[in-house]
């Protein structure tokens, strides 16, 4: 089936070290996107790939990186993991167009010590 | 002022009860609205699209209207399973690509 994967499900870092979560993605969508979802709150957009293109949200903090090196896989990396990065992190990928429903892999929960 | 607001909730209604959940956005300039579910600690999932003219899937109602910058989603019916988080979404910014998520209304809906 098609769909969007994450990898891994739950990780555990400690203050300052450097971790990255994976996704992988079987639908050939053009568009991927970064959300960081805390607990009872609602997801918040990071930022999107458009293709190759890479669109940072003006207030995503420097802390967070982001590649992708192919239409399939999209890296999200967090430099300088702090006490308050740790949340569910989800990533999802939709079709070219506004309108284009996304489709959300089963996150990452990260957990930092 | 949030971009993207919805009512607290939760709510609480018995099955076979009809529910509206209401979201209001700032940005005018907005191009795309959907409604998304999300189950308790899992990822969220496309309820249904938002179209001006108003969409209907089976239970569920969609409405938009541009004018007052408001949506709706209205559940006939209501089925334990629909027990869930419901998140409005609006798309905005350059290329509509700028996706904002409500806080989420939460219902329980009890036999």
């Amino acid at each position: 089936d098609a769909m969007v994967i994450q990898n891994p499900r739950y990780q555990v870092t400690q203050f300052g070290k450097p971790v990255t979560l994976s996704c992988s993605q079987t639908l050939n969508h053009n568009v991927m996107y970064w959300y960081q979802q805390k607990s009872s709150q609602a997801p918040k957009l990071l930022f999107h790939y458009y293709d190759k293109d890479f669109n940072n949200e003006a207030d995503t903090p420097d802390n967070f990186q982001s590649r992708r090196p192919n239409t399939s896989f999209c890296f999200l990396d967090i430099r300088s993991p702090g006490l308050g990065d740790a949340a569910m992190y989800l990533c999802a990928t939709s079709r070219a167009g506004t309108t284009s429903e996304q489709f959300f892999g089963p996150g990452t929960r990260l957990t930092v010590l | 002022r949030k971009e993207v607001e919805q009512d607290p909730g939760p709510f609480n209604v018995p099955e076979g009860a009809t529910v509206a959940f209401n979201c209001t956005y700032s940005n005018s300039a907005s191009q795309s609205f959907f409604w998304y579910r999300q189950d308790c600690r899992k990822e969220p999932k496309l309820l249904m699209s938002v179209y001006s003219s108003g969409n209907e899937d089976g239970r569920f109602t969609a409405q938009l209207n541009r004018a007052s910058q408001y949506i709706s989603l209205l559940i006939r019916d209501s089925k334990l399973s629909d027990s869930a988080t419901y998140l409005c979404v609006v798309n905005t910014g350059a290329g509509g690509f700028k996706t904002i998520f409500g806080a989420g209304t939460r219902l329980f809906v009890k036999a």
